[in-house]
């Protein structure tokens, strides 16, 4: 049972235009949400997190927005650029449940910026 | 560079194998996961130590084990080994519980024949 959806595989965007990413979740306990970046042949790399009681959370060109009714959370990119061309994973924990040690991934999203 | 080591970065074994997949984490990092990425799945989360000690399970085979040393270094022993046992191995580690940004190691190929 996928407990966090990327429901998309794939994404192609232009360069200097908006990526957005989409991430579906089904459990409700999850309380915290997190977006990893994954290049080839590396480790992924944190990029953004959100609480629960956020509904939305920016760092720089990235922002993640969390509707908890529905369950969704997206990660905004803007603008986008040839560098952030990578597979994306959303991940998300229950930490007040006490089941704060394991997150559960998505299966990823491979963004592709075009020049 | 995350700070966090794996080794070795690819194996080769076959089917009835053991191997040990070894996991250095950050300085002052006191937990380490260990997750398996297959083809078609996203991180599988397998198994969390903290400070030495056991602190959460996944879906992990009880053809598979781990521990975490007194230098918090880890190791990950897969036995067995089965065709559907190939794939990246990742190790992350972070100061605390999962809501600490886990760090990412590199990962290990294993590749079962």
């Amino acid at each position: 049972d996928q407990q966090v959806k990327q429901n998309s595989p794939s994404l192609s965007v232009q360069e200097g235009r908006i990526s957005i990413l989409n991430c579906d979740y089904t459990n409700s306990m999850f309380d915290y949400f997190l977006w990893y970046k994954k290049y080839p042949a590396e480790g992924p790399t944190f990029l953004i997190s959100i609480s629960s009681i956020k509904d939305k959370n920016e760092d720089g060109r990235f922002t993640v927005f969390l509707n908890k009714s529905a369950k969704h959370l997206s990660l905004h990119i803007v603008p986008s650029q040839p560098g952030d061309s990578a597979v994306y994973f959303c991940a998300a924990s229950a930490w007040n449940t006490g089941a704060n040690s394991k997150l559960t991934f998505g299966k990823g999203i491979t963004l592709s910026v075009r020049p | 560079d995350s700070g966090v080591t794996q080794t070795p970065k690819h194996l080769i074994t076959a089917t009835g194998q053991r191997v040990t997949l070894r996991c250095s984490p950050r300085s002052g990092d006191l937990s380490v996961y260990w997750y398996q990425q297959s083809l078609d799945q996203g991180l599988q989360f397998l198994i969390q130590y903290y400070n030495g000690e056991e602190r959460a399970k996944g879906n992990i085979l009880e053809r598979f084990s781990a521990q975490q040393f007194p230098d918090l270094h880890s190791e990950l022993n897969l036995s067995s080994l089965e065709l559907g046992d190939s794939a990246l191995y990742f190790c992350a580690s972070s100061v605390g519980g999962a809501n600490n940004e886990q760090f990412f190691g590199p990962g290990t190929r294993l590749t079962v024949l």
